[in-house]
């Protein structure tokens, strides 16, 4: 079975500054995915990227970004020049490959992020 | 990505009712999933329905007490059975996107109270 861990509850950044947030797992697969998920107060979640373990290239979209790495089980989602519209509940989650289809997502516990002023 | 609508949105049941939640894709997709997300929590998979075919549930949950329906490619519905206030939760179905791809996308989610 598959774990996801994030080690942060609660972050703080200012608008405008970059932070990291922290994401390790635990797999005996070798081909999955990551994902990170934004959960602001309305509930909706929101897909906000996505990493095939199998590419050694750090995904990226616009001012997200991750550092993945492999051996370590680590997938860490960077934010740059944050933003009001940022603060939510980050959720890291991880995905067995399955043919190339959607699977099972095993979610992590959460980072609440805070973006101030 | 695919389009997800839920309802209710959310609603307030009396103990030992039923709540049929509704989940509707605007696109045909295979794989749709039921998720429970309990206050302050992250998200937990109740099961995988797949169309033609009885769901997947996973440990911990039975179809007793959440009886999936998938009748076509677009659309599923969880019943959460004989609830008690431990259902009060977030109910959320994800699906794959159009062109089958990995990627889960979710509804908005319904807010279920049980008293």
């Amino acid at each position: 079975a598959q774990t996801v861990t994030q080690s942060q509850p609660e972050m703080s950044v200012q608008e405008a500054e970059t932070v990291t947030l922290s994401c390790t797992y635990d797999t005996s697969e070798n081909n999955y995915y990551l994902f990170w998920y934004k959960q602001p107060p309305s509930r909706q979640m929101i897909l906000v990227i996505r990493q095939e373990a199998y590419k050694q290239q750090n995904a990226t979209e616009n001012r997200f970004s991750v550092n993945f790495q492999k051996a370590a089980k680590s997938f860490s989602l960077k934010i740059s020049d944050s933003q009001l519209g940022d603060t939510a509940m980050y959720f890291c989650a991880f995905m067995p490959f399955n043919t190339g289809t959607a699977s099972k997502l095993t979610f992590g516990t959460g980072t609440r992020l805070q973006v101030t002023l | 990505s695919a389009v997800i609508s839920q309802k209710p949105s959310r609603d307030i049941c009396q103990r030992g009712t039923s709540l049929t939640i509704q989940c509707q894709v605007d696109s045909q997709v295979t794989m749709m999933f039921w998720y429970r997300q309990q206050p302050g929590q992250s998200l937990t998979l109740i099961a995988t329905a797949n169309q033609g075919s009885e769901a997947t549930y996973e440990s911990g949950f039975v179809i007793d007490k959440f009886p999936i329906s998938r009748p076509n490619l677009t659309f599923s519905t969880l019943t959460v059975s004989n609830m008690s206030p431990e259902d009060s939760s977030i109910y959320l179905c994800s699906t794959g996107g159009r062109a089958g791809g990995y990627e889960q996308f979710f509804g908005p989610g319904t807010r279920l109270t049980v008293l």
